[in-house]
Formats: C-alpha cells, sequence, structure tokens
C-alpha cells in the first residue's frame, strides 16, 4: 500500500526559516506534491516534485530524493500568515491514487 | 477562488439518513476527486473520478457512492449515515494529464451526524 509519515507540529519563529520533512512509501512512485490548508479552509497546492532535487517558488521550496523516498518542504523568511498544516502528497500504487499524509501544522511565532 | 464549487456548506441530519454532496469542477478539467477530512486528521482519498469514469478507489464504505455526469459534475452520495461520517468533505479537480498534478479544491462540505 502507500504511506507518508510527517511531523505532526513545527514550531518556529518569525523570520525564520523552517523544514518539514516527509517520507513515503509507495509501488509505482510518479510524484511527490505539497499543500498548504489554514485552518478550515480549503487545501491549496504549494509544489510538485517528479525528478530528484530542488523546485523553488518563492519563498517556498520543495525537494525530492527517490532514492530514500524522502522529500521536505523549506519555508524562508516565515511570516504569522504561514501558520497553516501542511501536507505531502504521493501519487503511486497500482491504480495511481493520490495519498495525503497526515499533515504538519506549523505555528509561527512572533 | 479555486473555481471548484462545492454545495451544500453546511448539512446537518439525522443518523440512518442519506445525503448528496455535489461538485462542479473548474471549467475544463477532466478529473474529480473526493476526500473526507475528521477533526484533526489528514486527508482520507475516497474516489477519483476521470471524463466520467471510476480511475481510482480509496477505502470508500461501501454505504458511500459517488458518480461523475456527463457535465462532468460530481455528487458523493453518503447513505445509513452513522455519527463517525460526521466530517468535512473535500471535491477536488485537475486538468488534462499534463497538468494533472495541480489539485484545485473546493470549500468543503461540513456535514454533522447528530
Amino acid at each position: 500500500g502507500q504511506s507518508l509519515e510527517q511531523p505532526s507540529e513545527v514550531t518556529a519563529v518569525e523570520g525564520a526559516i523552517v523544514q518539514i520533512n516527509c517520507t513515503y512509501q509507495t509501488s509505482g512512485f510518479y510524484g511527490l506534491s505539497w499543500y498548504q490548508q489554514h485552518d478550515g479552509g480549503a487545501p491549496t497546492f504549494l509544489s510538485y516534485n517528479a525528478l530528484d532535487g530542488l523546485e523553488e517558488t518563492g519563498r517556498f521550496s520543495s525537494f525530492l530524493s527517490r532514492s530514500d523516498s524522502y522529500g521536505y518542504l523549506l519555508l524562508q523568511e516565515l511570516q504569522m500568515k504561514d501558520s497553516a498544516s501542511y501536507f505531502c502528497a504521493v501519487r503511486g500504487g497500482a491504480t495511481n491514487k493520490l495519498i495525503f499524509g497526515t499533515g504538519t501544522l506549523l505555528a509561527v511565532q512572533p | 477562488d479555486s473555481g471548484v464549487t462545492q454545495t451544500p456548506k453546511h448539512l446537518i441530519t439525522a443518523t440512518g439518513q442519506r445525503v448528496t454532496l455535489r461538485c462542479s469542477p473548474r471549467s475544463g478539467d477532466l478529473s474529480v476527486y473526493w476526500y473526507q477530512q475528521s477533526l484533526d486528521q489528514g486527508l482520507q482519498f475516497l474516489i477519483q473520478y476521470y471524463n466520467g469514469e471510476e480511475r481510482a478507489k480509496g477505502n470508500i464504505l461501501e454505504r458511500f457512492s459517488a458518480q461523475q455526469f456527463p457535465d462532468l459534475h460530481s455528487e458523493l452520495n453518503l447513505s445509513s449515515l452513522e455519527l463517525g461520517d460526521s466530517a468535512l468533505y473535500f471535491c477536488a479537480s485537475s486538468g488534462p494529464p499534463r497538468g494533472s498534478e495541480k489539485l484545485f479544491f473546493g470549500s468543503g462540505t461540513q456535514l454533522s451526524v447528530l
């Protein structure tokens, strides 16, 4: 089957850098995605990695290592509005299901 | 605004009842996904449709069913409701295969079973 692991909570201060890790298990791996969800809101797409390496989009970057079944989301210059839950998601398995991790709650403190 | 419309936003019903959740995907998107999010839980994949056909299935209960219509809107039917079915149900859509990794989520339907 498919499974993902990510830390349940992370705390950081405004202006800092934080890294949210994600390890996954799946057969037929296609790619790793990251989504942000503010409390009670709809998840919004942040990034997608299909190949090894770092993808940068503004203050957010995402990294993938296929050989280690591992990825991370890097948030720089943290702002209070970055306080949210962050989910990694993997597409794979026999039917290409898109499965989400349990989410990491990021709390940004002043 | 993601362009994905879900109705209703809130639904309160009793155990044993049946409800229908509706989703209109973004214009041009062929894939529709349904996810369930219980309190403080992650997004549990239920089912995916692509251009009217079932593409992938998660741990969807037998009491739940879904379909995607020719106009590409989708409905999720939940029957014989139990207290544990109370959750936020999200619909998401994505484009043709080339852009299919970016899902656009609706604002969700909050279901409360009393």
